[in-house]
């Protein structure tokens, strides 16, 4: 089955400790993106990736880190998350950008920072 | 540069009434234009987008949206609500060139029975 995979789905943590969502896709997609999603704001872009050992900083990047190293993978990296970084967060792929591609999004994680 | 707009962060209507979901975009380009339908604790999925042709674009679940480019708008709309279709609706712009989907806020619908 085709399909965006994340986890954790659901992550409580504490201010400063450094964590990793993962973000996994299996159709081969060369574009890969991480955004977050806050009440009233809609869904904002992070970071993105346009290929392996490829990417660039969306909208809302500051506190955030990413990598792509493998054309499936994509995590996103909170090295020292603080409490305005509590969001759900979609991870999505899709075959290029900037095109009538459409984006396949992840089920989301559920992140809290106390 | 690229943005939506979407009009009513809520809309209320009643079963079987008519839906109409409001969205409107800039872009420097031709846009490409998506509705995504985000139901409660899930992911989005697509709805339906317009590339180019045909300005009338028919989606999943009876939804449909038509592109106007002198009203740079997309709306959404589907003739008869069901309690299904209680979720939350983004639309979302990019275009030729662009490395990133621009999403609305936006708009949360609820049907009343």
């Amino acid at each position: 089955e085709a399909q965006v995979t994340q986890n954790p789905r659901y992550l409580i943590t504490v201010t400063g400790k450094k964590l990793t969502v993962t973000c996994s896709q299996n159709m081969n997609h060369e574009y890969m993106s991480w955004y977050r999603q806050d009440p009233g704001l809609g869904l904002r872009q992070i970071y993105y990736s346009m290929n392996v050992e490829v990417t660039d900083k969306g909208d809302v990047p500051e506190g955030y880190k990413v990598s792509r190293k493998e054309k499936r993978n994509f995590p996103l990296i909170l090295e020292s998350p603080s409490p305005n970084q509590t969001s759900l967060y979609f991870c999505a792929s899709s075959l290029s950008s900037g095109g009538p591609y459409e984006q396949y999004f992840g089920p989301g994680t559920r992140l809290t920072v106390t | 540069a690229q943005s939506v707009t979407q009009l009513g962060s809520h809309v209320s209507v009643s079963e079987g009434a008519l839906v109409l979901l409001r969205c409107n975009y800039s872009s420097s380009v031709p846009p490409y234009l998506f509705w995504y339908v985000q139901y409660p604790n899930q992911g989005l999925q697509l709805l339906l987008k317009y590339t180019t042709g045909a300005t009338l674009v028919k989606g999943i679940n009876g939804f449909e949206a038509e592109f106007k480019k002198s009203e740079t708008s997309f709306h959404l709309t589907k003739p008869s609500a069901h309690m299904s279709d209680a979720a939350e609706y983004f639309c979302a712009v990019t275009g030729a060139g662009s490395y990133q989907l621009t999403f609305g806020k936006g708009t949360k619908l609820s049907v009343i029975p």
